[in-house]
């Protein structure tokens, strides 16, 4: 069974920091292109960040490039992002989600962590 | 980037009855090349994550109930619940995935029971 824990989240003040993970498992990581995508509370799904199966490839959505940072660790199965210089706008809740292969959608989702930026 | 519009923003249904909602993208998502377009529907119930239903526009997702079914072509796409049940009060959205990244969503259609 596919398995995405996010952890990390919290209680951050504007212009701080965060690192958020999630453990994968079920499935063979390292094949599959994984993503970040946030819902603000009471808002819609918005796409934040992927990286491809090796790592080597990123891409962000504007409103966080310069300031996220998606990465991975194939060996343990899990999946990073780092986020720095936080506002109040990236209060949100951050799911881990699996993209399915050859179709860009997202098969699996984990329960997802709460990032509160607030002083 | 490709802009999805979903609607109405809110319906509600009785129980046993049809749900439709809509999704119209700003650009055609088909792909001649394969014959699909590429639209996704999710499920998203309270303090769940989302759940796919639906890919290329009309092929459920392994367990999915038949009573989902996906239609639509180029840039007008309809979810459709058929036999509304309680279970199905959820937030449902639309999703393109002909140009990626970014990966867009429709701002979401609250179901409920009337």
């Amino acid at each position: 069974e596919v398995q995405l824990v996010e952890s990390g989240g919290g209680l951050i003040q504007p212009g701080g920091s965060l690192r958020l993970s999630c453990a994968a498992s079920g499935f063979t990581f390292s094949s599959y292109w994984m993503h970040w995508v946030r819902q603000a509370p009471g808002k819609g799904l918005v796409w934040v960040s992927r990286v491809n199966g090796d790592g080597s490839s990123t891409n962000y959505a504007d409103s966080v490039k310069g300031r996220f940072t998606i990465s991975r660790d194939n060996a343990k199965s899990t999946l990073y992002l780092q986020m720095n210089r936080l506002t109040a706008e990236d209060t949100a809740i951050y799911y881990c989600a699996r993209e399915m292969s050859t179709t860009q959608c997202f098969d699996s989702w984990g329960q997802g962590t709460l990032v509160t930026v607030s002083s | 980037d490709i802009v999805t519009t979903q609607s109405p923003d809110s319906l509600a249904v009785s129980l046993g009855e049809t749900a439709t909602i809509n999704c119209k993208s700003s650009q055609s998502v088909f792909y001649s090349s394969n014959n699909k377009n590429y639209l996704a529907w999710y499920q998203q119930k309270p303090r769940q994550p989302p759940k796919l239903l639906i890919y290329w526009a009309s092929t459920r997702e392994s367990g999915v109930p038949d009573r989902f079914s996906g239609s639509g072509s180029g840039t007008d796409f309809t979810l459709t619940i058929n036999n509304l049940q309680a279970e199905d009060v959820a937030v449902y959205y639309c999703q393109q995935h002909y140009t990626t990244p970014p990966y867009t969503f429709g701002q979401g259609t609250r179901l409920e029971i009337k």
